[in-house]
């Protein structure tokens, strides 16, 4: 089954900043999904990246405030920019193992003080 | 995709056979229903997932019902390690084209 790596696996930042969170999965994918997760909350879908175009995004994300790299078919970053104590969450990274469902990383959980 | 309504949170005893509904009433004739759970603090986890015949892993089994506008999930002895907060979610598979949309999920504490 494939194997998500997820960094960082936490991380408090300063209001302002950017932070970059990676993933990368053990075996080639098409698509690879964004997911917030904000406290005591469920999961909501950011975007979903595809290798070689633009991330999709769903409706109330932008790409300027979480613009996503898709590098290769491995490889995927999530950047949350300019950051505000409401994006204190935790972003998680996911992908579809066909006929088994879907697999998500570890989750990076962020505070943003 | 089509919602999902499950009841916020329910208790069950160690051992015992925990029954999580789901109702999907709107769901349509190539979505599948999947099951997820998540342990505090971690990623969602994949249970088991079905479209209209019923499903039996090593987690858990699924009953869809006829109509599929319900399914149930069954884990047939729960252990403590089973508390966690459980997801049933519709969504079109067998292509990357499919995403999942979360519902709030039902707690599931598990007591000795």
């Amino acid at each position: 089954s494939a194997v998500i790596s997820q960094k960082p696996s936490r991380d408090i930042c300063q209001r302002g900043t950017s932070l970059t969170i990676q993933c990368q999965v053990d075996s080639q994918v098409t698509m690879m999904f964004w997911y917030r997760q904000q406290p005591g909350q469920s999961l909501t879908l950011i975007a979903t990246a595809n290798q070689g175009s633009e991330a999709t995004y769903e409706s109330g994300f932008v790409i300027d405030k979480f613009p996503i790299s898709r590098p290769n078919l491995t490889f995927s970053t999530l950047t949350v920019s300019n950051m505000s104590p409401e994006d204190s969450s935790i972003y998680l990274c996911s992908i579809d193992r066909i006929n088994y469902g879907y697999t998500f990383g570890s989750g990076t959980r962020l505070t943003v003080v | 995709d089509a919602k999902t309504t499950q009841p916020p949170s329910m208790d069950c005893a160690e051992g015992r056979a925990a029954n999580l509904p789901c109702n999907h009433s709107t769901i349509s004739g190539n979505e599948y229903v999947y099951w997820y759970r998540q342990i505090h603090s971690q990623g969602p986890q994949y249970i088991i997932h079905g479209l209209k015949n019923n499903e039996t892993n090593e987690m858990a089994s699924l009953i869809i019902t006829e109509d599929r506008k319900s399914s149930t999930l069954i884990l047939p002895h729960a252990t403590l390690r089973d508390t966690a907060v459980y997801y049933c979610i519709v969504s079109f598979s067998t292509d990357s084209w499919g995403k999942l949309q979360f519902g709030a999920g039902t707690q599931v504490v598990v007591t000795p």
